[in-house]
Parts: structure tokens; C-alpha cells; sequence
């Protein structure tokens, strides 16, 4: 069955850079969508970026724009988040979702997150 | 940005209860809206999408409906594994958007 495995846990150092992983499987993994959310303690799940895995276009959240890197490997199935510049308030869980179902240049206009990673925590702290 | 408002922010409720969630959005977003379940250190789980569509798996006691800004999530009968929080989610525009979330709780 279709599945997300992301990496394991990270802590990291205020100022440094952080690279998650989201391996998929069980379908075809360039005719969809792959999107990074990330939930911090207590707080509302907050969307970062896309990635088309088909054709690689990216699209950012402004509140990370210049901090968060999304890119694809079509060999590997797998779909990496690096965010940059880290600090406290990036402590969180983050999270790869499955979106859009996209066939050539077309992708649905109605969609929704119907495939999750279980997340990756990531800790920042001195 | 569109900003997703739910209400109540939580309930206690009893097995068997029937169970509303209100979602607003801030502008209208047609049916481009989606619920999710998140249990305790886990992830989501899409349970409504497109407003009123029940996802493959979701038991029936489940529904959905609303279109334009105001939207609804229903438990007809609540089970002792519906103790969770519920989310909504526009995917009209981006950035796609959540609600704070709704915690249900056992009375």
C-alpha cells in the first residue's frame, strides 16, 4: 500500500541547516504532488512548500521564503526539505503529505492531504 | 491569506454523543475544504475531503458538509476512538491553510 517513510529525529545547533527525507512507495510517485508541513508544540499545522514530483517546479510559503529547500530524487522516490538559518522557534514536528494527482501539465484542482509521513522531529537548541 | 477559524477550540463529550465542529473560512472557498484526525504524536488523517466527500476507510458516522465560508464536521455517535483533534483545511488558494484545531474530549 501507498506509504511515506520519512528520516529519523534531528537536533541541531541555532544557525544550522537541516535536511529531512520522505521516501515514497506503493504508487507512482511522479504523478503527484509532494507537500512539507510542520506542527510546532501546541500550535496549528503550518503548510512550507511543494514540490511537483513529476516535473520539479517548487512552490514556498513566504514565511520560509530564502530558508526552505524542497527537492526531488525520481530515482529514489524521495523528496527532501532542507530548512536553513535555524532557530528556536523552528522546534517542531515536520511533516511530507501527499497532494495534488497531476497527469502531464494538468493537476486536480480539488485536493487534499491524503497521505502522510509519520514526521520528523526536529529540535534546535544551543 | 485565507485564515481558517474553528469552533469550539474544544468539547468533552460521552460515547454515543453526536458531535459538531464549526469551521469559517475568511473568504469564500466554494468546497475546496478538508477535515483531518490527529491523534497524539501522530499525523493526520484526511477524513473529509472536498467538503462532503467521505475518504476511502472513514467509518459513515462521519460527515461533512457547508460550501462558501462556513462549514460543519459531524459525529453522529461518537466511539472511544474519536477522542482527537480535528482539523480543517482550505486548498482553494495557496498557501493552503489550517484551522487551530478542535479537541474532543471524554466527559
Amino acid at each position: 500500500q501507498a506509504q511515506l517513510v520519512q528520516s529519523g529525529a534531528e537536533v541541531k545547533k541555532p544557525g544550522a541547516s537541516v535536511k529531512v527525507s520522505c521516501k515514497a512507495s506503493g504508487y507512482t510517485f511522479t504523478n503527484y504532488v509532494m507537500h512539507w508541513v510542520r506542527q510546532a508544540p501546541g500550535q496549528r499545522l503550518e503548510w512550507m512548500g511543494w514540490i511537483n514530483a513529476g516535473n520539479g517546479n517548487t512552490k514556498y510559503s513566504q514565511n520560509f521564503q530564502g530558508r526552505v529547500t524542497i527537492t526531488r530524487d525520481t530515482t529514489a522516490t524521495t523528496a527532501y526539505m532542507e530548512l536553513s538559518s535555524l532557530r528556536s522557534e523552528d522546534t517542531a514536528v515536520y511533516f511530507c503529505a501527499r497532494g495534488e494527482y497531476c497527469s502531464g501539465i494538468t493537476c486536480s484542482s480539488y485536493w487534499s492531504f491524503d497521505l502522510w509521513g509519520r514526521g520528523t522531529l526536529v529540535s534546535v537548541s544551543s | 491569506d485565507i485564515q481558517m477559524t474553528q469552533s469550539p477550540s474544544s468539547l468533552s463529550a460521552s460515547v454515543g454523543d453526536r458531535v459538531t465542529i464549526t469551521c469559517r473560512a475568511s473568504q469564500s472557498i466554494s468546497t475546496y475544504l478538508n477535515w483531518y484526525q490527529q491523534k497524539p504524536g501522530k499525523a493526520p488523517n484526511l477524513l473529509i475531503h472536498a467538503a462532503s466527500g467521505l475518504q476511502s476507510g472513514v467509518p459513515s458516522r462521519f460527515s461533512g458538509s457547508g460550501s462558501g465560508t462556513d462549514f460543519t464536521l459531524t459525529i453522529s455517535s461518537l466511539q472511544p476512538e474519536d477522542f482527537a483533534t480535528y482539523s480543517c483545511q482550505q486548498s482553494y488558494s495557496t498557501p493552503p491553510t489550517f484551522g487551530q484545531g478542535t479537541k474532543v474530549e471524554i466527559k
